[in-house]
Order: C-alpha cells, then sequence, then structure tokens
C-alpha cells in the first residue's frame, strides 16, 4: 500500500465547476501536510499548508481530519488556469527527516 | 531572489555511463534534497543533506547512486553505471534547514539512458 494514496483521475469540469480532491495517509506519526501543483513539465510548487482546522486561500480550501488520516483540496469556480496535477504530500513522523512523501497526484483538466 | 538551479536540465546519455547531477540550492538554505519522477511514477525521495549532519540515504535505490554536498551549498547526485529504469526528471529542493518547512523545487534534470 502507497503511503499517500490520491484518486489519479483526470478529473475533467468546465469553467466554473466546483471540484474537491481528496487523500488519505497510512502514517498516523505524519505531522505536516500540504497540497502542491504541478504543471506539464515543470516543478512541483507548493499550493497550500493543510492544518486540521481548516484553511482557505481565494477558491482554494483545504482540510485535513488527522483521525481519518484523510486530506482534502475544494477549488472554487473553476478557471482553464487551474488545470494541473495536484500533489497530495505528507512530511514528519517517528524518525523523518523531513523528507516528503508524495501522492501520485490527481490530473485536472478545466474546460471552457 | 534567486531559486534553486539545477543542471544540465536534460542530459541524454548510453547504458553503462556514469552521469554527474547538479544542485545549486536557495542561499542560505541548509537543507538539501533530491528526489526523483519516473514517468507514470509519483516523486520519491532519494537522499537529503543537512547543514554538517551525515545524510540520509535510506531512499536511494541502489548502490550506483550516490551524492555530495561540498561546503553546505552545492549538490552533485552521481549516477554510476546508469540503466534504463533509470531515466527519470531528478528534481532538487532546498528549504531554510528546520523541518516541517516549505521545499522549493529546482526545475529539475531530465535523464535519459538509451
Amino acid at each position: 500500500r502507497k503511503e499517500v494514496e490520491q484518486d489519479p483521475g483526470p478529473f475533467n469540469v468546465p469553467e466554473g465547476a466546483t471540484v474537491a480532491f481528496n487523500c488519505t495517509y497510512s502514517n498516523s506519526a505524519s505531522q505536516s501536510f500540504f497540497w502542491y501543483r504541478q504543471d506539464c513539465r515543470k516543478e512541483p510548487k507548493l499550493l497550500m499548508s493543510v492544518y486540521s482546522s481548516g484553511n482557505e486561500d481565494g477558491r482554494f480550501t483545504a482540510q485535513l481530519n488527522r483521525a481519518s488520516q484523510y486530506i482534502s483540496l475544494l477549488i472554487r469556480d473553476s478557471k482553464l488556469s487551474d488545470s494541473a496535477t495536484y500533489l497530495c504530500v505528507v512530511q514528519g513522523g517517528s524518525g523523518n527527516t523531513g523528507k516528503l512523501i508524495f501522492g501520485q497526484g490527481t490530473t485536472l483538466q478545466v474546460k471552457p | 531572489g534567486a531559486g534553486v538551479s539545477q543542471s544540465p536540465s536534460n542530459k541524454v546519455t548510453e547504458k553503462g555511463k556514469d552521469v554527474e547531477l547538479r544542485c545549486d540550492p536557495i542561499s542560505g538554505h541548509t537543507a538539501l534534497y533530491w528526489y526523483r519522477q519516473s514517468l507514470g511514477q509519483g516523486l520519491e525521495f532519494l537522499i537529503y543533506f543537512q547543514g554538517n549532519s551525515a545524510p540520509d540515504k535510506s531512499g536511494l535505490p541502489s548502490d550506483r547512486f550516490s551524492a555530495e554536498r561540498t561546503g553546505g551549498s552545492v549538490s552533485t547526485l552521481t549516477i554510476q553505471r546508469t540503466q534504463q529504469e533509470d531515466s527519470a526528471v531528478y528534481l532538487c529542493a532546498s528549504s531554510p534547514g528546520r523541518h516541517q518547512e516549505t521545499q522549493y523545487f529546482g526545475p529539475g534534470t531530465r535523464l535519459l539512458v538509451l
């Protein structure tokens, strides 16, 4: 079983749609959680950190459920420019040196 | 300021040859990570350097892979006797140094082993 699991998609949605991505992780000792965005043939870039209290950045809302070991990302009012692969990432845990553990990524394609 | 830089951006080599990949982290960042992204695979951790501490090599896939970090700055990832399965994008990331901090990625080196 992978340490971080995501539905690879692709998710094909029209502009303006709301789309949600989910992710589960297996290491209950994980300490930090992130969503990264990766455009085609580019490096990953941090989209947002994820906290148990939930956090919002404009059209993006991230949520962490530690009890269920579940992370989500909600994108409202999708734009064409949101088309990318979204990577669920966890960090930390016993003996961990800060390395990031990546999910396979969920591909989003926003269509006009 | 300048971000993480990597060179070369692309490398084509023949099976059995050695390759060296270079990473220049963000100035002042003491933590440096190497990751690999193979076609159809997620990013996987390879090795981590933090200051003068012994590196965490737990992600290196075989003893053909090694890395150095000289002077606490530039790092070189070396792959000896390359195999076709080594073909991937090799990404370097740096962070200020404490755990749980944002890692900033370089553009990667695309390695193709023929």
